[in-house]
């Protein structure tokens, strides 16, 4: 089955912890995505990677930071210094970014104690 | 910058059609309309995208106007799992083009 998995589904962090969004696909896809999805808020880009070991930042990059060592992985670590950092995460993924479809994931629930 | 403008929600008997509005009055040229749509607690799901000719899927239809400044998406037979919202996008396909999703429309289907 191929797709876009997301882990975990919910996920606990403690003020000041940094914390890891697993996002892995099996779909071949070249491009990679972050957003965060606020409640009753449409989606906001946190960062995209194009291609493998190259990412840029989107429009809410600050306090996020991501990594691209293989085409399947894309994680996205919140750091401290993510001020408000409780949200829903979700990651996509496409065949190139110029103009194909965008699939996701089905999302991380991050919530802060 | 807002580029599309959708009502805030609305809702559609079971087994009709529900047909969800969008403006998007400063469309250019090389942009697509797309539509997306979430349901609740999961990740947006693709649902349908045009240049200017009509075009219809297992899922929807959609249908863009001759100027391009607006469209309306078509789910033909509305079921319960249709509840959901429902995103209008607009899109250039040249690199660095990203979705931008807005608040999109909540549609409700009742029984």
């Amino acid at each position: 089955d191929g797709g876009i998995t997301q882990s975990p589904k919910y996920l606990f962090r403690k003020e000041g912890q940094n914390v890891t969004l697993s996002c892995e696909q099996n779909l071949n896809h070249d491009a990679m995505y972050w957003y965060r999805q606020d409640p009753g808020q449409g989606l906001r880009l946190i960062y995209y990677s194009q291609i493998v070991n190259d990412f840029q930042k989107g429009d809410i990059a600050e306090g996020y930071s991501v990594s691209r060592e293989k085409k399947e992985s894309f994680p996205l670590t919140v750091t401290s210094a993510q001020k408000n950092p409780t949200a829903f995460y979700l990651c996509a993924s496409s065949i190139a970014q110029a103009g194909e479809t965008q699939y996701f994931g089905p999302g991380t629930r991050l919530l802060v104690l | 910058d807002a580029k599309t403008t959708q009502p805030t929600s609305m809702d559609c008997a079971e087994g009709r059609a529900a047909n969800l509005p969008c403006n998007h009055s400063t469309i250019s040229g090389n942009e697509y309309v797309y539509w997306y749509r979430q349901i609740h607690s999961q990740g947006p799901q693709y649902i349908i995208h045009g240049l200017k000719n009509n075009e219809t899927n297992e899922m929807a239809s959609l249908i863009i106007t001759e100027d391009r400044k607006s469209s309306t998406l078509i789910l033909p037979h509305a079921t319960l799992r249709d509840t959901a919202v429902y995103y209008c996008i607009v899109r250039a396909t040249g690199a660095n083009s990203k979705l931008t999703f807005g608040k999109g429309i909540t549609l409700s289907v009742r029984p």
